[in-house]
């Protein structure tokens, strides 16, 4: 079955970069996601990609993903005291159950702390 | 639209009684997730719906816990009877039917149960 780890926690000084990973192990995965989810709230999408790509970029955040090691990562250049979060990773898969195409698993997400 | 409804958004109940949060999802969504979150688990997923069908329940920890679509605007999820573990952040999410589609969150409803 489907399966996304990431590791819990990452703490990082404001302006360093930040480098948030992802696992997962359902190969046919068709598009993988970064979600943002801030305090009290829910979760918002911050960028995806398609499987069949190797980097996405949108202004400080990239998004590389290693198929062959189902490994995806999200970069955060210059990091500032309002990117504190927490950050899921999702895969969409096909899913057998309806016949159609919309499983999203998520990851547990990872909380960034960015300390001045 | 005013995207993905939650109510109530803090709910404190004593141990014992019966809890039921409300979920409307976006209009014309086909799918909806159920999920709980806390600090010790993260985001865990308890059920999906695929046009108000049940798809996947394998994430609904005991049988204390039940959840229901009975059309495509409305979804309960009822806990009976509620435990102090119980106590988490739960989510209502839905989403459309192409694969590149994003998943919009509700607000979310806290849970605490003493």
């Amino acid at each position: 079955g489907e399966d996304v780890e990431q590791s819990l926690f990452l703490s990082v000084r404001e302006g360093d970069s930040s480098v948030i990973n992802c696992t997962y192990t359902d190969s046919s995965s068709t598009y993988l996601y970064w979600y943002k989810q801030e305090p009290g709230a829910g979760l918002q999408l911050l960028t995806y990609i398609f499987s069949n790509m190797d980097m996405k970029q949108d202004q400080r955040l990239t998004v590389l993903l290693n198929k062959k090691d189902k490994h995806l990562s999200l970069r955060i250049a210059d990091t500032q005291t309002g990117d504190s979060a927490i950050y899921f990773c999702a895969e969409s898969t096909p899913d057998i159950l309806t016949g159609g195409g919309n499983k999203l698993t998520f990851g547990t997400g990872t909380q960034l702390k960015v300390e001045l | 639209d005013a995207g993905v409804i939650q109510s109530p958004r803090h709910e404190v109940t004593e141990m014992g009684q019966e809890v039921t949060l409300r979920c409307k999802p976006i209009s014309g969504h086909d799918y909806l997730f159920w999920y709980r979150q806390t600090m010790m688990r993260g985001l865990e997923l308890l059920i999906y719906f695929n046009n108000n069908v049940p798809i996947d329940d394998s994430g609904m920890p005991e049988d204390r816990f039940s959840a229901k679509m009975p059309n495509a605007s409305f979804s309960t999820l009822k806990i009976q009877p509620s435990e102090p573990r119980d106590s988490a952040v739960y989510f209502c999410a839905s989403r459309g039917h192409l694969l590149n589609t994003e998943a919009f969150f509700g607000q979310g409803t806290r849970l605490t149960v003493v």
